[in-house]
Order: C-alpha cells, then sequence, then structure tokens
C-alpha cells in the first residue's frame, strides 16, 4: 500500500462542474502539497497545508489531520484546469523529503 | 525570480548508451532534488542534495546512475549504461527553508525516451 493514495485515478467533467479530488495517506505529516502538472511535464505548486482550509481563486484545499485526508476542491471548472493534480507529504521524520501519490488526470471538456 | 532550469528537454537514446541531465536551481535554494517519474506515476525521489552534500540517494540505482552538485549551485544526473525502463521525466526541484516550511520549485523535465 502506498503512504499516499489519491481518488479517482481519472476524472472527466463538463465545463462549470465543481470538481473534487481527494487523497488520503498513512503516516504523520509536517505538512501537504497540492501539485498542478500540465502536459509536457512542468509541476506547479498550488497548496501546502498543515491545517485547516486555503482558498486560490476557484481553488480550495482542505484537510483533516486526525482522518490523514485532504481534499482539493475546483469550483466552475474550465477546460484550462485540464492536468495532473498530485498529491505530496511531507513526513514528520523526513525533514524536506516528500512523498507523491499518483496522480488523479482531469479532464474538463466544454 | 528565475525558475530552475533544465536542459535538455528531450533526449532520445538507444539502451546502453550514455546520457546526462543539467539543472540549475533557484540563486540561493540550498537543496536539490532530482526525481524520476514513469508514465502514469507520480514522481520518485532519486536524490537530495543539501549544498553539495547528498542528504538522501537511497532510492539511487547506483549501479548505473550517479549526480554531484559540485560548488552546491548546478548539479547533473548520469545514466550510464541506460536500459528501456529509465524511460521518464527527469524533474530537478530546490527549495528553502522559509520559516517552518519547505516549498519545493520543480523544473520542466526533461523527457527521456530509451529504445
Amino acid at each position: 500500500k502506498n503512504e499516499v493514495e489519491q481518488s479517482p485515478q481519472n476524472l472527466t467533467a463538463q465545463e462549470g462542474e465543481f470538481i473534487t479530488i481527494n487523497c488520503s495517506y498513512s503516516v504523520g505529516i509536517s505538512a501537504l502539497h497540492w501539485l498542478q502538472q500540465h502536459p509536457g511535464g512542468g509541476i506547479v505548486s498550488l497548496f501546502m497545508l498543515s491545517s485547516g482550509k486555503k482558498k486560490h481563486g476557484r481553488l480550495i484545499a482542505t484537510i483533516n489531520i486526525q482522518e490523514k485526508h485532504s481534499s482539493l476542491h475546483i469550483t466552475a471548472s474550465h477546460p484550462r484546469d485540464s492536468a495532473v493534480y498530485i498529491c505530496a507529504v511531507r513526513s514528520e521524520t523526513s525533514g524536506s523529503r516528500l512523498t507523491f501519490g499518483e496522480g488523479t488526470q482531469l479532464t474538463v471538456n466544454p | 525570480e528565475a525558475g530552475v532550469a533544465q536542459s535538455p528537454r528531450y533526449k532520445i537514446i538507444e539502451k546502453r548508451q550514455s546520457v546526462a541531465f543539467w539543472c540549475n536551481p533557484i540563486s540561493g535554494h540550498a537543496t536539490l532534488y532530482w526525481y524520476q517519474q514513469i508514465l502514469g506515476q507520480g514522481p520518485k525521489l532519486l536524490i537530495q542534495f543539501q549544498n553539495n552534500g547528498v542528504v538522501d540517494d537511497s532510492q539511487l540505482p547506483k549501479d548505473r546512475f550517479s549526480a554531484e552538485r559540485l560548488k552546491g549551485v548546478d548539479s547533473t544526473l548520469k545514466i550510464q549504461p541506460a536500459k528501456l525502463e529509465d524511460s521518464a521525466v527527469y524533474l530537478c526541484a530546490s527549495s528553502s527553508l522559509v520559516g517552518d516550511s519547505y516549498e519545493q520549485y520543480f523544473g520542466p523535465g526533461t523527457r527521456l525516451t530509451v529504445t
């Protein structure tokens, strides 16, 4: 079992839909990251969380430390949101090292 | 602020050949990471440098992979000889400590195809 599990693996939505991607982890963490990867490989950091909730534009990330679970929400989705979304955790004992989930491929159709 | 630079962006080689990738991190970032990302999977850490010292290379296949970070700035990752299963995107990232948190910044990656 991977330390970081994401669901779903693939998600197809219509433009305007509300989207949720989930991440569960099995270790104690000091931080959780949500990352976006577009075709071509470049990765961009969206959020870094250690508790509660963060919002940036149409993106919202939440984390429940007790349940070892985080969600990434996209409101009013748009085709340009199509990308792979990756959850990564920094464990309490790993310093700056990240452990990554396998990613969720999101496709938003017009 | 300039981002993490990597070159080349794409490389195609035959198995048993050698290849090298280069990374220039964000200025002032002490920590540099090399990741391997196989298609459909999340990145896997190959090696982590703090300045010019190795912090973690536990997942680096040392029989064929090597990396160095001379002078604590640029880094090179080499594969010699390459195998078909080395086909992947190789990502470089750098980070600095901000408060008590690390934010990693990723380069565009090098897509390696081994035929």
